[in-house]
């Protein structure tokens, strides 16, 4: 079976410094990768999605940006994050023909 | 281009009573809809989904929702709420575009009065 994982669960920056969140599927290839940023009170901002390695479409000019290294590994990163970056983050993943989107646990990041 | 709107950011029910959560959307074409619910600090569990055929769906926690064409309309519903029901809960619409994207609302936050 298909897991997604994300990590670190909960992370505290503060401004200015660097921001790595990782995500990994297991059990399935090729899938659409898929960053959301929700911040407290509000639905799901679409930051990125990648349909496959070194592919990622950005939703929204920002001070983020994604990597997809390999097949299953989606990163996003800031070299200088701001105040305004903290929120809940989720990674999502759909397989290409499929119609579901599953969500990894998310991580909450707080910046100071 | 897509969209969801659901109606009422809050919405406050009686334990026991019947739970109505709605959702409209716009698609151009015909849509995949999809109702998701999110517990507090945990990622989006998928409650259920309309792609094709009947039109009222079942899904898990005996939630239902019935995609209205006429109404362009996917209402969430649950014919007696539980404690454990608090939560919230986001409306998706998709379809086979090429980023397979989906368009979620934003979300109504669910509480249960005991």
């Amino acid at each position: 079976s298909q897991t997604i994982h994300q990590w670190p669960a909960t992370l505290v920056q503060p401004v200015g410094s660097p921001l790595s969140l990782e995500c990994t599927v297991e059990g399935t290839s090729n899938p659409n990768l898929y960053w959301y940023r929700q911040a407290a009170g509000r639905g799901l901002q679409l930051l990125f999605y990648s349909v496959g390695i070194g592919q990622i479409s950005s939703e929204v000019p920002q001070n983020l940006s994604a990597s997809r290294p390999q097949d299953r590994q989606f990163i996003l990163s800031s070299k200088k994050l701001l105040l305004s970056d903290s929120g809940f983050y989720l990674c999502a993943w759909r397989q290409g023909a499929g119609n579901i989107q599953y969500f990894g646990a998310g991580t909450r990041l707080s910046v100071l | 281009a897509q969209s969801v709107t659901q109606l009422g950011s809050h919405v406050s029910v009686s334990e026991g009573a019947l739970v109505l959560l709605r959702c409209n959307y716009s698609s151009s074409v015909p849509p995949y809809l999809f109702w998701y619910v999110q517990y507090p600090n945990q990622g989006l569990q998928l409650l259920l989904k309309y792609t094709t055929g009947a039109t009222l769906v079942k899904g898990i926690n005996g939630f239902e929702a019935e995609f209205k064409k006429s109404e362009t309309s996917f209402h969430l519903t649950k014919p007696s709420a539980h404690m454990s029901d608090a939560a919230e809960y986001f409306c998706a619409v998709s379809d086979f575009s090429g980023g397979n994207q989906f368009y979620f609302g934003t979300g109504t936050s669910l509480t249960v009065i005991p």
